[in-house]
């Protein structure tokens, strides 16, 4: 029972390099999220899916974009890395709203990433 | 503005002790509370939640209450074990939405020393 798995766990990324942080889950769930956690910040939402081909925008945005073609999936990509993208970014999915379990957030182990 | 504080920002307490950590929150509508548990270099992991009509819940040695009317949560630890050191975050979801809907406290952390 994987759950909740992240690729890569590590990174390092210099000034204006791309790159994709690939989140799959295997339980079915409709909502996905990609979060990034800074020390003193807290975990800060920067964007979610709420089923398979929709995407919408958190609080902190700007310099990320996201895919959800496939329900199991949900991908954060950097265009142009910044320093101030270096964090740890974590994914989490739920159940739909009114389902069993609608409100636990199940999370990947999270991926670090440094931007030189 | 929907906001979840929580304090202390940290706290080391020796092995066998107890500690209450607190959850105070400015949400509306309130629908639910969580309590997650992150170990160091781990996703959190949800450890309990409350609804407006609970007041007290326990999950082995920990103890979570709320106080809606005051709108303050509290996470007692009992009798701590060196497994406890972790992160604790406070996270209150928004009633009536989806998506979004859930505020994230900056969470606590517990430093259990032998």
């Amino acid at each position: 029972n994987a759950g909740v798995t992240q690729t890569p766990k590590f990174r390092v990324l210099k000034t204006g390099q791309s790159m994709t942080l690939l989140c799959a889950q295997d339980m079915n769930h409709e909502y996905m999220y990609w979060y990034r956690q800074d020390p003193g910040m807290g975990l800060r939402l920067i964007h979610y899916s709420v089923g398979e081909g929709t995407t919408a925008k958190g609080e902190v945005p700007d310099g990320y974009n996201v895919s959800r073609l496939k329900k199991q999936n949900f991908l954060l990509g950097l265009e142009s890395a910044a320093p101030s993208q270096t964090s740890v970014y974590f994914c989490a999915s739920r159940p739909g709203q009114g389902l069993s379990g609608a409100n636990v957030l199940t999370f990947g182990a999270g991926s670090r990433l440094t931007v030189l | 503005k929907n906001q979840v504080e929580q304090s202390p920002q940290s706290l080391i307490i020796l092995e066998g002790k107890n500690c209450t950590l607190q959850c105070n929150y400015t949400v509306s509508p309130f629908s639910n509370l969580r309590w997650y548990k992150q170990d160091t270099g781990r996703g959190p992991v949800s450890l309990t939640i409350m609804t407006f009509s609970e007041n007290t819940k326990s999950n082995g040695r920990y103890t979570a209450t709320l106080d809606a009317d005051t709108k303050q949560s509290s996470l007692h630890i009992t009798a701590s074990q060196l497994s406890d050191s972790a992160s604790y975050i406070c996270v209150v979801s928004v009633g009536g939405r989806s998506g979004t809907a859930l505020i994230f406290g900056k969470g606590t952390t517990l430093s259990v020393s032998s």
